[in-house]
């Protein structure tokens, strides 16, 4: 039972470098979010989906870009590395329950980013 | 905006419980309080939520306050394994923030022998 995928683990960028996070989640989930958490920081909401097709920011989005064309995936992307992009990246999903309402949220294990 | 204040650290002998506050003045009434933890900056893991209640499951039990303004998580029997980040979120289950978590500082939780 796979949950939430993260590819990569880690990961080291020269500035301006590009490079996409990927995250995959095999529970059919309609809600899926990045975060981001810097050392003894908690953690940043930076774009969330809500379903194929259709994503927003969050609270911080920018230099991050997202796409979600299909339930499984939704990949960030990092078009101009910074050094203030060195963090932990967490890409989570919630399932939508009658109603509307979102049940809680299952986190992957991360991607372990540094920009020099 | 995170919505809730926690003491920065807290510690607990194993085998006792841990009762972690949590104080949440400005719920709204559609706001749930979840409560989620973070093992040595694994992905945070789901413990426990309620909306007036209290609740228990098998990790651990939540007692929220009849006026709302305050929780406690309560882990019965704290073990090694339970020192981590414990952070408590308020989460609003429909409208506009739908799903969306807002993460404070947290607790850190240390268990010692």
């Amino acid at each position: 039972n796979a949950g939430v995928t993260q590819t990569p683990k880690f990961r080291i960028l020269k500035i301006g470098q590009s490079m996409t996070l990927q995250c995959t989640q095999d529970m059919n989930h309609n809600y899926m979010y990045w975060y981001r958490q810097d050392p003894g920081m908690g953690l940043k909401l930076i774009y969330y989906s809500v379903g194929a097709g259709i994503t927003d920011k969050g609270e911080v989005p920018n230099g991050y870009n997202v796409s979600r064309s299909t339930t499984e995936d939704f990949p960030l992307r990092l078009e101009l590395a910074a050094p203030s992009q060195t963090s932990v990246y967490f890409c989570a999903s919630s399932a939508r329950q009658g109603g509307g309402i979102s049940t809680e949220a299952f986190f992957g294990q991360g991607t372990r980013l540094t920009v020099v | 905006d995170a919505k809730t204040t926690q003491p920065t650290s807290m510690d607990c002998a194993e085998g006792r419980a841990a009762n972690l506050p949590c104080n949440h003045s400005t719920i709204s009434g559609n706001e749930y309080v979840y409560w989620y933890r973070q093992i040595h900056s694994q992905g945070p893991q789901y413990i426990i939520h309620g909306l007036k209640n209290n609740e228990t499951n098998e990790m651990a039990s939540l007692i929220i306050t009849e006026d709302r303004k305050s929780s406690t998580l309560i882990l019965p029997h704290a073990t090694l394994r339970d020192t981590a980040v414990y952070y408590c979120i308020v989460r609003a289950d429909r409208g506009s923030t739908l799903g969306r978590l807002y993460f404070g500082r947290g607790t850190q939780l240390t268990v010692w022998p």
